[in-house]
């Protein structure tokens, strides 16, 4: 399998609710981070995990986490939802070496009402 | 220090002109900088990559200009096709962490 695959597609929330979304890298990729994409906006770094361990976090509350798993599959969890989490959510993985760059997944579009 | 500047925010070319975006950065330690391609509803792609050892770097019709002492690079996209339209992306990032700092992107739309 190619490509890195996130699900669901878009998510409707209410404010307040947590919510858990999916990420499957792709194959051979032991690196994979999360971005948050406000609209017209760039992607901003969420944090990182590299071989189920976290790696690096960017400027997020601890509301945010996130879990790798063997497979290097990964969830990123929302806790108590605010409207400004509304966002298009991007999983990012690499190989962890050279100059491959990262490859995205086409995203979670969030929205919480 | 750890943005990254990205001009224009929008930018329109007519078919076969050639697209110039720039962006501008602090951070010295930055040592990779990629430049994505983003369509709507979908994720970025990543287009072409530079290191600072280069002053200029082309694939195709795109080409990557990097001025280190300025801290400036910039995308060029030559003959510039209407399937180019699309929203763009410069990055920064300190080699082999993958913590990429993007830019706050480029909207191009190339008129046919």
């Amino acid at each position: 399998e190619t490509g890195v695959t996130q699900s669901p597609t878009h998510l409707i929330k209410t404010r307040g609710q947590q919510v858990t979304l999916r990420c499957s890298s792709q194959s051979g990729h032991n690196t994979v981070s999360w971005y948050q994409q406000a609209l017209g906006q760039g992607p901003q770094f969420i944090f990182q995990y590299y071989r189920e361990e976290e790696n690096g976090r960017g400027n997020f509350p601890p509301r945010f986490s996130g879990l790798q798993f063997p497979n290097y599959s990964s969830e990123l969890n929302v806790n108590a939802l605010e409207l400004d989490d509304s966002a298009l959510y991007l999983c990012a993985s690499s190989p962890g070496t050279g100059d491959y760059g990262y490859t995205f997944g086409s995203g979670t579009r969030l929205t919480v009402v | 220090q750890q943005q990254v500047k990205q001009s224009p925010q929008s930018l329109i070319v007519q078919k076969g002109g050639i697209s110039i975006i720039n962006c501008a950065y602090e951070n010295t330690a930055f040592d990779y900088f990629p430049w994505y391609q983003q369509f709507p509803g979908k994720g970025p792609a990543l287009l072409i990559a530079i290191r600072p050892d280069v002053s200029e770097k082309k694939e195709g019709r795109f080409t990557i200009s990097f001025n280190k002492s300025a801290k400036q690079f910039s995308l060029h996209i030559m003959d510039s096709q209407p399937g180019d339209s699309a929203t763009y992306f410069c990055a920064a990032e300190t080699s082999g962490t993958y913590k990429y700092i993007f830019g706050t992107g480029t909207r191009l739309k190339v008129l046919a």
